[in-house]
Formats: C-alpha cells, sequence, structure tokens
C-alpha cells in the first residue's frame, strides 16, 4: 500500500516568512511524529499525536513551532518568521496503535528547508 | 531529549566484508529499531525487534535485541556497494511511545 507521504520534497524561504509542511500518514495508522534532521545529524522529536489525544509537543524548539492534525489523518507542521538556523530537513513518520503501544515507524522522504 | 550512543561513527569498508555495529542505552527499552538511510531520502525499516534475546536477519542483515534490553546490535555479511548510507538504531522505552534515535553509523563500502 501506500507509504507515508510529504510535500513540499523541497522548499527555500526568506528569513522571517511562515512556512507549511504537510504530512499524509499510512492509512489506519493513527499515530504521526514530526522529526527534525540537521546536516550529518541524528534525528530531533518535535511532536507526536495519538488519535484524539493531546499531542506530545516536548520537542518542540519553540513557539515559532506549531503542528496540527486534521481528522486524525494529515498533519501540518508550521513554521512562523523563519530563521536560518531552522533549515534542515523535517521528516514524519506514522505507526501503527495497537494494544496500548505504537509498533514500528515507517518514515516519509522528507521536506528540505532552506531558510536564505 | 535522549539519545542512543551508537558505534562506530563511521566505517569504511572493503566490499564483501562484514560489518558490525551497535546502539546502547541507559535506559531499558521495549523496542528495538534499525533503519537506513541514503542521500536525500528519508529513513528505510531494516529490522525491528520487540523481544530480549531475539535475533532476526532480513537478507544479509541480522540484528539482536541485547538480554539486557539496553543494547542492539546489526550485522550486515558480505557487504555489496549498494549498502553505502547511514544506519541509525531507534528504541522505544516501555513508558511513552515516542522513539529515541541513535547518532548514526555511516557506511562505506570500496569496491
Amino acid at each position: 500500500g501506500a507509504g507515508v507521504s510529504q510535500s513540499p520534497s523541497n522548499k527555500v524561504t526568506e528569513k522571517g516568512k511562515d512556512v507549511e509542511l504537510r504530512c499524509d500518514p499510512i492509512s489506519g495508522h493513527t499515530a504521526l511524529y514530526w522529526y527534525r534532521q540537521s546536516l550529518g545529524q541524528g534525528l530531533e522529536f518535535l511532536i507526536y499525536f495519538q488519535g484524539n489525544s493531546a499531542p506530545d509537543k516536548s520537542g518542540l524548539p519553540s513557539d515559532r513551532f506549531s503542528a496540527e492534525r486534521t481528522g486524525g489523518s494529515v498533519s501540518t507542521l508550521t513554521i512562523q518568521r523563519t530563521q536560518q538556523e531552522d533549515s534542515a530537513v523535517y521528516l514524519c513518520a506514522s505507526s501503527l496503535y495497537f494494544g496500548g503501544a505504537v509498533e514500528t515507524q515507517y518514515f516519509g522522504p522528507g521536506t528540505r528547508l532552506l531558510v536564505l | 531529549g535522549q539519545q542512543l550512543n551508537q558505534s562506530p561513527q563511521s566505517m569504511f569498508i572493503q566490499e564483501g566484508e562484514d560489518v558490525s555495529m551497535n546502539c546502547t542505552s541507559s535506559s531499558i527499552f521495549n523496542t528495538w529499531l534499525w533503519y537506513k538511510q541514503e542521500p536525500g531520502e528519508g529513513p528505510v525499516l531494516l529490522i525491528a525487534l520487540y523481544k530480549a534475546g531475539e535475533l532476526t536477519s532480513n537478507g544479509r542483515l541480522t540484528a539482536q535485541f541485547g538480554i539486557t534490553r539496553k543494547d542492539s546490535f546489526l550485522n550486515i555479511s558480505a557487504s555489496i556497494p549498494s549498502d553505502v548510507g547511514i544506519y541509525f538504531c531507534a528504541g522505544r522505552a516501555n513508558t511513552g511511545n515516542q522513539f529515541y534515535f541513535g547518532t548514526g553509523t555511516s557506511l562505506t563500502v570500496i569496491p
């Protein structure tokens, strides 16, 4: 079946502008994660959604970052007033939530954000 | 957030050689995952482990869930050029649904 999709695949923006990144999880996966990966680095957790529960926002680096998930499916990560240090690859992953826990994560291809 | 200790950081090997890498954590995990990431792509799941002591293979790849539940190993046998990439481990603890990632092992295979 279809995997996790993300759009756009690349985004170049000017410092101070707002950007929206979109994630379409695997159908039926109720858990959705956003991560940030800077050049040559590991994955930095940003936010986690599970069903209708309040999201775990503990990884968001500042109040310029926010995310929402509409209808328990598609998610949008918004970065307001972008800064050059926001340049990174933003990865989305989804998981099947079963028996009170998530199973394995499946990643999308990422959105490469460059802030000039 | 917590990061796992993954080693080695990078490896340069001859085609045909075997590869070993590992991940350790200060916490007990219930799930260990191994991913491979190629340039410009998202991480692709290679192997998932759910039980202490579990040994699972996927072609030339074999991974083990450590008995202490604080470590995991990934072995690649008879490496080939297309094995090139960055390999990440990830673990999930008993409480919560957050995954913690290793810092990655960059593998270069010399033909």
